[in-house]
């Protein structure tokens, strides 16, 4: 147990699929990330919330929406997602300027 | 694009042996972390330097940052099979953003 809790560890969807990825934390840090994981690439930063707001939007389609509903929680919904999109989704918290605590992760898979 | 490159990508020893991992930048940075990460799981932070030429020890691994802020090495001695994972160096400038390396994959055997 990190601190930082990712559900599901696992997602197999088609491409004309609606899913979610959540995340959360109760370590009191205020900013949460979004990094995508994929093989042979450094881990890629999709988003960053700061005390629940969007400081980073780092030009990720928009067939990823994240939601920070406050700042223990972080969700990624999902929506009409390319094969190419498969990947290990991670989440991160931190109380800046502190290292970051990462999840498990969610191994996406899109069919 | 600031890239930190780390060398070597892969690494294959036997146990007891000593290894040394770099991660190069162009880019000064404020502090430079190293996470390993083991399959199935998240990276874990093993370490944050933030000096130019700190050093920091963690049992049997040594960490340093470069005296310009922009470079930074591990090195481990008399490695153990616990020791195989990925590590990752991570390099912050004042904000809350890492940029990660191209990380070092690091198999030990018994």
């Amino acid at each position: 147990e990190t601190g930082v809790t990712q559900t599901p560890r696992h997602l197999v969807m088609g491409m004309t699929n609606k899913k979610s990825l959540k995340c959360e934390q109760h370590l009191g840090h205020n900013a949460m990330y979004w990094y995508k994981q994929s093989a042979k690439k450094p881990l890629e930063l999709m988003f960053v919330y700061n005390f629940k707001e969007q400081t980073e939007n780092n030009s990720v389609p928009s067939r990823f929406s994240p939601e920070c509903p406050n700042s223990s929680h972080l969700f990624l919904h999902l929506h009409t997602l390319q094969p190419e999109d498969s990947a290990l989704y991670l989440c991160a918290s931190s109380r800046n300027p502190s290292g970051y605590t990462f999840g498990s992760g969610t191994r996406l898979t899109v069919v | 694009t600031q890239l930190l490159e780390q060398s070597p990508q892969f690494l294959s020893i036997q146990e007891g042996e000593n290894l040394t991992v770099y991660c190069n930048s162009s880019s000064v940075f404020s502090s430079l972390q190293w996470y390993r990460q083991e399959p199935g799981e998240g990276p874990v932070l093993l370490v944050t330097v933030v000096t130019g030429g700190e050093v920091k020890k963690l049992k049997r691994l040594t960490f340093q940052f470069g005296d310009a802020r922009k470079d930074s090495s591990l090195h481990i001695t008399a490695a153990q099979p616990g020791d195989t994972g990925l590590y990752l160096c991570a390099g912050a400038h004042n904000t809350d953003k890492l940029i990660f390396g191209t990380g070092t994959r690091l198999q030990v055997f018994p």
